[in-house]
């Protein structure tokens, strides 16, 4: 049973517009959001997070959206660029109240195509 | 200043045989992950370590997967009886104390033939 979903598997978007990259999740207790970006051959690396007593997070080019009522979250890129082409991953985790988290629930990925 | 570093990069071995990954994480992190990541899925989380403490292994794959961190600096998992099955990308990181971002290395690849 996926707790984590990224229900689409690509998404191509016109340079300079905006990327909007949308994740599900199942289990109320994740409280801490993260987003990876992910080239071929490489590890995640970390774009941005977002807890749950937020419902939006900027940094950047990137903002991060979640609507906890819905158990959705979603990642906007604006203005997308060639160099943000990669695959996107929507990750989840529980944080102890003195700090940390216990390991990161991946969804399966999006596959961002970013066109000139 | 180093991210997260994993040696070998790449690991091809023939079934049956044990393999032994190394993951060094940034200097200052006390917090350190293992995770497995295959084809067309996202990484898959393992086990976890709190300096020394190994504080999560329930998700270890099989009893042939068992991981160390002696000191509290590097760790090192180890597959015993290499199956086809566990060819994958192995991917380690780190996070600070109290930190929800976690850090990947590169990941090693493993190649079971």
């Amino acid at each position: 049973d996926q707790q984590v979903k990224q229900n689409s598997p690509s998404l191509s978007v016109q340079e300079g517009r905006i990327s909007i990259l949308n994740c599900d999740y199942t289990n109320s207790m994740f409280d801490y959001f993260l987003w990876y970006k992910k080239y071929p051959a490489e590890g995640p690396t970390f774009l941005i997070s977002i807890s749950s007593i937020k419902d939006k997070n900027e940094d950047g080019r990137f903002t991060v959206f979640l609507n906890k009522s819905a158990k959705h979250l979603s990642l906007h890129i604006v203005p997308s660029q060639p160099g943000d082409s990669a695959v996107y991953f929507c990750a989840a985790s529980v944080m102890y109240s003195g700090g940390g988290a216990d390991g990161l629930t991946f969804g399966k990925g999006t596959h961002l195509i970013i066109q000139p | 200043d180093t991210g997260v570093s994993q040696d070998p990069r790449h690991k091809i071995t023939k079934r049956g045989q044990n393999v032994t990954f190394r993951c060094d994480p940034i200097s200052e992190h006390n917090r350190l992950y293992w995770y497995r990541q295959t084809l067309g899925q996202g990484p898959e989380f393992l086990t976890y370590f709190q300096n020394e403490a190994q504080l999560e292994k329930s998700r270890l794959l099989s009893d042939r997967f068992s991981a160390e961190r002696p000191k509290g600096s590097f760790s090192t998992l180890e597959i015993q009886r290499t199956e086809q099955g566990d060819s994958a990308m192995y991917l380690c990181a780190s996070s600070s104390r109290g930190g929800g971002e976690q850090y990947f290395g590169p990941g090693t690849r493993l190649t079971v033939t």
